[in-house]
């Protein structure tokens, strides 16, 4: 069965940069575009940016424009997501989700990740 | 990219409909056929309930369907259960190989 593993809590400082890993299973990695969204505590959920692992193409959200990096190693099938500049409106959960290619909806999320920033 | 508006909160008693909205804009909802809905309960990761508008993923109960008119794509769930209690969140394709989420609405079964 297709499942997104995640890496583990984090805690860092304002300013810091954090990297979330997301090893993906059960299914070609290349066929599912990797997504990343967020959710701040009691808050919604927030699109940030897209990698297509096949060709390693990028694309994000505006608000993340120069601060989010998204890369993948197709050896391991594994996604990550860099943010820098870390702030405390940073403190969120963080999920990768995949995109069949010709879908556009979000078929399976990982377990989520705890990023939290504070001094 | 402005996010979609869906209401704070909805409720219904078990056995009756409640249906959800989620307004954009011709550029995403009014424009596209990609938008979904999904399902989050506390603690856990968000669920895929409807796609493309109207269609629901195996597995998912016939309880749950889809709709839009115009630049307001909307989520009813029938004959409610008390395990629908939830977070329901809408999103869009946006064009350019970007997504917009609904801010969430909280729904109750009382």
């Amino acid at each position: 069965q297709v499942q997104l593993v995640q890496s583990g809590a984090e805690v860092k400082k304002p300013g810091a940069s954090v990297q979330v890993s997301c090893k993906a299973s059960g299914y070609i990695f290349t066929d599912y575009y990797m997504h990343w969204v967020r959710q701040a505590p009691g808050q919604g959920l927030e699109w940030m940016g897209v990698i297509n692992p096949a060709g390693g193409s990028t694309n994000y959200a505006q608000k993340f424009q120069g601060r989010v990096f998204m890369t993948r190693e197709t050896s391991t099938s594994t996604v990550y997501m860099d943010l820098s500049s870390l702030r405390s409106d940073d403190t969120a959960v963080y999920y990768c989700t995949n995109v069949r290619g010709g879908f556009f909806h979000f078929a399976n999320w990982g377990q989520g990740t705890l990023v939290t920033v504070s001094s | 990219q402005s996010a979609l508006t869906q209401p704070p909160s909805a409720s219904g008693s078990p056995g009756q409909s409640v249906t959800i909205s989620c307004t954009g804009t011709s550029s995403d909802v009014g424009g596209s056929n990609y938008v979904s809905w999904y399902q989050q309960h506390p603690g856990k990761a968000p669920e895929v309930m409807i796609y493309e508008v109207t269609e629901r993923p195996s597995g998912v109960p016939d309880r749950f369907s889809g709709s839009r008119s115009g630049n307001t794509a909307s989520l009813t769930v029938s004959g409610l259960q008390p395990e629908d209690e939830a977070d329901y969140y809408c999103t869009s394709w946006a064009g350019n190989n970007k997504w917009v989420f609904g801010g969430g609405t909280k729904l109750t079964v009382l």
